[in-house]
């Protein structure tokens, strides 16, 4: 069964940093691209981060562009989101999805950006 | 960037009738490769999104066949047929042709 476990959220001042790991199993992690999209409370869904199989190659809209890094352990199994320099404009759900299909989505985890 | 733009905010249906969503783009979807790169998803309430069609036009995995979606390079549909109580959520399309990957706004339908 594939899951995909999200972990790393909580409260954080602005300007400070943070970062999420999504834990992957139940299929080859390796071989596929991971990505991040975001959610803020009672809005839409946002991409915020894509990166290939091997972790050669990583994307981002402009919003977090220099400010977000995403990357892959293919040897743990495991996805990592470090944000950096958080702005309240990003508190939201983050769910990281497999493939270029987004076709299956953790549960999520909360990020709030507050003084 | 590529806007989506769904159409209606809401609708509401009577169990066992049909709905349709419109998600109209502001640039061709039809990639070089002749695929068709729009996504759906339904997200149910406090529940992660999950994948519904896949290149326009193709059921994901374990979604059951009532629902269905058309369309042309820019203009697409996703009806649901027979609607059922577990339908219920926020719909919201989306595209992969092109970094930034944007969704639509969605479209939240309601059981009457």
């Amino acid at each position: 069964e594939v899951q995909l476990v999200e972990s790393g959220g909580g409260l954080v001042q602005p300007g400070s940093p943070l970062k999420l790991s999504c834990a992957a199993s139940g299929f080859t992690f390796s071989s596929n691209w991971l990505n991040w999209i975001r959610q803020a409370p009672g809005k839409g869904l946002e991409w915020v981060a894509s990166i290939n199989p091997d972790g050669s190659s990583t994307y981002y809209p402009d919003t977090v562009k220099g400010r977000f890094v995403v990357s892959k352990d293919n040897a743990k199994n495991t996805g990592y989101l470090q944000m950096n320099n958080l702005r309240s404009e990003d508190t939201a759900m983050y769910y990281c999805a497999r493939t270029s299909s987004f076709d299956y989505w953790g549960q999520g985890v909360m990020v709030t950006v507050s003084s | 960037d590529i806007v989506l733009t769904q159409a209606p905010l809401s609708v509401s249906v009577t169990p066992g009738e049909s709905a349709s969503i419109s998600c109209r783009s502001s640039k061709s979807l039809l990639s070089s490769k002749g695929i068709t790169s729009l996504y759906w998803y339904l997200q149910r309430p406090g529940k992660s999104p999950q994948l519904l069609i896949y290149q326009m036009s193709n059921l994901a995995s374990g979604v059951p066949d009532r629902f269905s979606s058309s369309g042309s390079e820019t203009d697409f549909t996703l009806k649901i047929s027979k609607v059922e109580t577990e339908d219920v959520g926020v719909y919201y399309c989306g595209h992969r042709l092109e970094y930034p990957l944007t969704f639509g706004s969605g479209t939240k339908l309601e059981i009457k």
